[in-house]
């Protein structure tokens, strides 16, 4: 399946804290791409990273794929409560078809 | 900034009516997807199309069909509208690559549909 898998399903941290989002998947991939869902709305994308990179950086998010592991990492630094959010990871092959997703990390941030 | 535009936010229906959910987007994609979303079984795709008049299968497309006749215009149709139909619906676009996709989806906001 190419359907990534997000760990932990729920996480609760206070803000100015760091949140790590991890994903698992399959297949051998293409790029992996990360997603951000704010509740009530549609997704929004994050980061894009690339079978042959190791790490990327977008502002607060670290993002980081070990292809041999077949994982990937989502880092956002000092939280806020603006990224309450679900994060979703969908993994993509050489095809490059649809998005499979999984069904999300929900990161709640306190303030 | 690629704009996805879902016809509705809420919709509610009743069973064995054909329901139609409307996606346009307005970058010149070429490809686009509906997906359902449900509570603890994460986002699955129906349909994605990779042009115009062009549509293949997902993971569920039972009791569903799609139309794709202009290319900014992307319509889900529930046959037959059924209770477990009732769900949040997702419409994205994508620009197509030469191979294996590096672009991003787009995403719309969702139409949240409840058949009674």
């Amino acid at each position: 399946s190419q359907q990534g898998e997000e760990d932990p399903q729920a996480l609760s941290i206070q803000e100015g804290e760091n949140a790590t989002m991890n994903c698992s998947y399959k297949t051998s991939i293409n790029n992996l791409q990360w997603y951000r869902q704010n509740s009530g709305r549609g997704l929004v994308h994050l980061i894009l990273i690339r079978s042959n990179e190791r790490e990327k950086h977008s502002g607060r998010l670290r993002v980081t794929l070990d292809t041999s592991k077949k994982s990937s990492s989502l880092l956002i630094t000092a939280s806020r409560a603006a990224d309450t959010a679900s994060y979703f990871c969908a993994p993509i092959n050489q095809a490059g078809t649809a998005l499979i997703f999984g069904k999300g990390t929900t990161l709640s941030v306190s303030s | 900034d690629v704009k996805v535009t879902q016809s509705s936010r809420y919709l509610v229906k009743r069973t064995g009516e054909k329901v139609f959910l409307e996606c346009v987007q307005d970058m010149d994609h070429e490809n686009m997807f509906w997906y359902r979303q449900d509570p603890g079984l994460g986002l699955r795709l129906i349909y994605f199309s990779y042009d115009v008049k062009m549509k293949e299968k997902g993971d569920i497309p039972e009791g569903y069909s799609v139309s794709r006749e202009k290319k900014e215009r992307f319509s889900l149709i529930l046959e037959s509208a059924s209770t477990n139909q009732t769900s949040m619906y997702l419409c994205a676009s994508r620009k197509k690559t030469g191979g294996a996709s590096n672009q991003p989806q787009h995403f719309g906001d969702g139409t949240r549909l409840s058949i009674l």
